[in-house]
């Protein structure tokens, strides 16, 4: 059964280091979402991807935080500097244009020390 | 705005007992309704969805839900609930398939402690 793959699964790091997440979305997947959960609350979007071409990226904090899918398959998160309120589990999802269900990775849990 | 509430952050049932879950959304359109459940350390699965059509959904593991649009609920049920069902259940609604845009918008979640 094909799932999203994501890595790390676990990440610590210290504030004001960089990091970076990946993701390889379901095989023929158009639609790439990356989500960050903090603990105790639901998933929110950071950044949706149509292909290699952002949708929605209106509650990514720009000014550290920057997400690629250069060729419309796997994808990149990274946060730059991190900061102690980064910690959090962040999920790739994925989904195909036309589909209705989206798939989620197991995600990776990022603590800033 | 879309929003979804989740009003009960934590609810404990015994084993054996019947569970609602409840979940109400605000949405301009006609939503698509999702049910997801995480396990510790896990990802999300979905448990069910609803689009259209028949207002009782039913899905894996023994769930069903039902849409009432009247009430902007979408409550998740199990008439006899296991160990382990023991979980965090999320409510989300989005999506529109038919422009291949939408975003799914989860509630806070509402965790699942199953009594022996």
């Amino acid at each position: 059964e094909a799932e999203v793959a994501q890595s790390p699964r676990y990440k610590i790091t210290e504030k004001s280091q960089a990091v970076a997440f990946w993701c390889d979305p379901i095989s023929g997947h158009a639609t790439l979402y990356w989500y960050r959960q903090i603990l105790g609350q639901g998933p929110e979007l950071l950044v949706q991807f149509q292909d290699e071409s952002v949708v929605d990226d209106s509650q990514l904090p720009k000014d550290r935080f920057s997400a690629e899918r250069l060729k419309g398959v796997d994808s990149t998160l990274k946060i730059q500097p991190a900061e102690l309120g980064d910690s959090a589990v962040y999920l790739c999802a994925s989904r195909r244009a036309s589909g209705t269900e989206a798939f989620f990775g197991q995600g990776t849990r990022l603590t800033v020390v | 705005a879309q929003s979804v509430t989740q009003p009960d952050i934590h609810i404990t049932v015994s084993e054996g007992a019947s569970l609602e879950l409840r979940c109400n959304y605000s949405y301009g359109a006609t939503p698509y309704l999702f049910w997801y459940v995480q396990s510790p350390g896990q990802g999300l699965q979905l448990l069910l969805k609803y689009f259209s059509g028949d207002t009782l959904v039913q899905g894996i593991k023994g769930f069903e839900a039902e849409f009432k649009r009247s009430q902007s609920s979408f409550n998740l049920r199990k008439p006899s609930v296991h160990w382990s069902d023991a979980a965090e259940y999320f409510c989300a609604v989005g999506f529109d398939g038919s422009s291949n845009t939408g975003k799914l918008i989860f509630g806070q979640g509402t965790t699942l402690q199953v009594k022996p």
